[in-house]
């Protein structure tokens, strides 16, 4: 099984701050990670697919980066309403899998 | 408006079974891939079943392997997960949702509650 890792667990930042989370993989996925981020009683969406690109209405704040094990979802200037619980998924091996998420607090 | 809607959940006594339905609207069911997925109480979320668009290519996670089924009926755009044998650990918040095939989900439902206790 192809283990995410996400670091940190929790991120405490101020809105307008940088938010840089990590998620690091125990096997190769290529460019096969996505993003979500999940508010309290709410359904995961879809932030970052393919590691890079933008989902349908993300806002420009959102980007991703990395390929192979190592990636990352960067925030440029959080807003109120980023802050939430972000996971890491991985499609490139089956089973498919989750990081443990980090929650991005005030 | 993409719209996914479970429903079938409730309690259910350990070694019991249920069947959850996931009512899709609002694209063309038969072209997409359809997992679920769960997340306990308090805890990140879990990858569980996939199916391909004809039902041809399904996999499970090893903690449901036969024990969990998972079907669709196209016709009725319609997403099933047939759970047998339920465990205390499968008392989880079970969503459903589409991906384009071999891409990330983008949907998904808003969850129906299985809890698994005596």
């Amino acid at each position: 099984e192809n283990v995410l890792t996400q670091s940190p667990a929790t991120l405490s930042l101020s809105p307008g701050e940088r938010a840089t989370l990590s998620c690091r993989a125990s096997q190769s996925v290529s460019s096969s990670l996505a993003w979500y981020q999940q508010k309290p009683g709410q359904t995961p969406r879809l932030l970052i697919y393919d590691a890079s690109s933008r989902a349908t209405g993300i806002p420009a704040r959102f980007s991703g980066s990395g390929s192979g094990t190592d990636f990352t979802l960067t925030i440029s200037s959080l807003e109120p309403e980023d802050f939430a619980v972000y996971y890491c998924h991985q499609r490139g091996n089956w089973p498919l899998t989750f990081g443990g998420g980090t929650k991005v607090e005030i | 408006e993409v719209l996914l809607v479970e429903s079938g959940g409730g309690l259910v006594k350990p070694g019991g079974s249920l069947r959850l339905s996931c009512a899709a609207s609002g694209f063309s069911f038969s072209s997409y891939s359809m997992y679920w997925f769960r997340q306990a109480p308090g805890k990140g979320l879990e990858w569980v079943s996939s199916t391909d668009s004809s039902s041809t290519y399904i996999y499970y996670a090893d903690s449901v392997k036969g024990r969990f089924t998972i079907s669709r009926d196209n016709a009725k755009n319609s997403l099933y997960l047939q759970m047998n044998s339920l465990r205390a650990d499968d008392t989880a918040l079970y969503y459903c949702a589409r991906a384009p095939p071999s891409k990330f989900s983008d949907y998904w439902g808003q969850g129906i509650l299985v809890t698994v206790s005596s």
